[in-house]
């Protein structure tokens, strides 16, 4: 199976940051890749698909880049509402993984 | 609006079965595939099963081959997932989701359900 590593595991920023998540596979997966956000007791929301394709009604503020085995997720001028937990999740294959997640929490 | 309701979940001793539904509305569900992804208390996802669109084409996660099976009923519009053999590692809240249309390989999940709990304990 194809291992999703993301880092940090926690991050703390404060309001109107810029934060950067990164996700790298174990093995290439060209720009097979997903981010999530899941808030505390809710369902994940897809945010991206294909490395960097925003989903339609998600905030500009989230972009996604990379391809090969190295990812990012950047979140420009951090907004309340984005204090949560992102995951990455590879599709080039079946068994479809997913990044340990990354906490975002207020600084 | 596409919405996705899962029920089924409880507490249920090891060694037995459950059943968990997901009713699919607001979108052709029979043009799209459906997935099963799991959350343990506290921890990360973990995909667990596939049904493509036709419900022709199944795959499972490892830590459940041999024990679940996903199926889905176009006329009722509705995903399930059997459940036997439950362990303790087994303990998560079920989330159903939806795929790629058609044939389409590879699969993200732009949609989810509400998840429903499932508890295995003596």
């Amino acid at each position: 199976d194809i291992q999703m590593t993301q880092s940090p595991s926690s991050l703390s920023a404060s309001e109107g940051d810029r934060v950067t998540i990164t996700c790298r596979a174990s093995q290439s997966i060209s720009n097979w890749l997903a981010w999530y956000q899941q808030k505390p007791g809710k369902a994940p929301n897809l945010l991206i698909y294909k490395a960097s394709s925003l989903k339609s009604g998600v905030s500009s503020r989230f972009s996604g880049s990379g391809s090969g085995t190295e990812f990012t997720l950047t979140i420009s001028s951090l907004q309340p509402d984005d204090f949560a937990t992102y995951y990455c999740q590879q599709y080039n294959s079946y068994s479809y993984t997913f990044g340990q997640g990354t906490k975002l929490e207020i600084k | 609006q596409v919405q996705l309701v899962e029920s089924g979940g409880g507490v249920v001793q090891p060694g037995r079965s459950l059943r968990l539904s997901c009713a699919a509305s607001g979108f052709t569900f029979s043009s799209y595939a459906m997935h099963w992804v799991r959350q343990a208390p506290d921890k990360g996802l973990e995909w667990v099963a596939l049904s493509s669109y036709d419900g022709s084409n199944k795959d499972y996660a490892d830590s459940v081959k041999g024990r679940f099976t996903i199926s889905r009923d176009k006329s009722k519009n509705t995903l399930y997932l059997q459940m036997n053999s439950l362990r303790e590692e087994d303990t998560a809240v079920y989330y159903c989701a939806r795929g790629r249309a058609g044939s389409s390989p590879g699969h993200y999940f732009d949609y989810w359900g509400q998840g429903t709990l499932v508890t295995v304990s003596s």
